[in-house]
């Protein structure tokens, strides 16, 4: 059984802080790997994706993959209230370009 | 990014009855469609994939004659909750792979209430 594992939270950061997401695989031969953004009520939106080892900036966020260690995380630098969100994990799971989602972080940032 | 749409938002329907959920790829063409559901508080689960000129492929544990799936183009699927009941109450989101490495996109999903 392909897993996905991600803390549920809520993680609570003050506004301007860096709010850290972490996320581990169990597949190893996963090769992609995403973080979605979803608001309550509404669907996932992309945030990034990732393919190879090391880091990838966007704007405030970070993603960072470590395929030896099946990890990957997501940084956000100076994180604001519209921040507040769940945040999934998403791998390839292969087959059709599958994702297998974890069950998502919630993230709550504070004034 | 690319725009996936899904048609209704929202639906509600009596015990019984059967319910189509559109999903459309507004800009591209997707071979390959995905369809989710979400109940409240818990992460997505994949239901089935649908394919361009083919059956669809359905997870374990997933009714196949429950929910049709219809992959009528290359911007068009549709799920079909047939017989409804109360139990199906969701949220129901669609998702198409788009570009070099098939990033998946997601349509706004459709709620769905059964009465």
């Amino acid at each position: 059984q392909k897993e996905v594992e991600q803390n549920s939270g809520p993680l609570s950061v003050p506004e301007g802080a860096i709010a850290s997401l972490n996320c581990t695989y169990s597949d190893r031969g996963s090769q992609s790997f995403f973080w979605y953004r979803q608001y309550s009520g509404k669907s996932p939106e992309l945030i990034m994706f990732i393919y190879s080892n090391g880091d990838k900036e966007d704007g405030r966020f970070t993603a960072q993959l470590n395929k030896a260690s099946q990890y990957v995380s997501l940084l956000i630098r100076d994180s604001q209230p519209s921040d507040s969100a769940t945040y999934l994990c998403a791998v390839s799971g292969g087959g059709y370009n599958k994702l297998i989602f974890g069950a998502g972080t919630r993230l709550a940032v504070h004034p | 990014g690319a725009v996936v749409s899904q048609h209704p938002s929202r639906v509600i329907c009596k015990s019984g009855t059967s319910v189509k959920i559109e999903c459309r790829s507004l800009d591209f063409q997707a071979t390959t469609m995905f369809w989710y559901r979400q109940f409240p508080k818990q992460s997505l689960m994949l239901m089935a994939t649908s394919n361009e000129g083919s059956k669809a492929t359905y997870e374990q544990g997933v009714e196949k004659d429950k929910f049709l799936i219809n992959h009528a183009s290359l911007t068009l699927s549709t799920l079909t909750v047939t017989s409804a009941h109360p139990e199906d109450s969701s949220f129901y989101i669609c998702s198409a792979p788009e570009g070099s490495q098939e990033t998946q996109y997601f349509g706004p999903g459709t709620r769905l209430l059964v009465l």
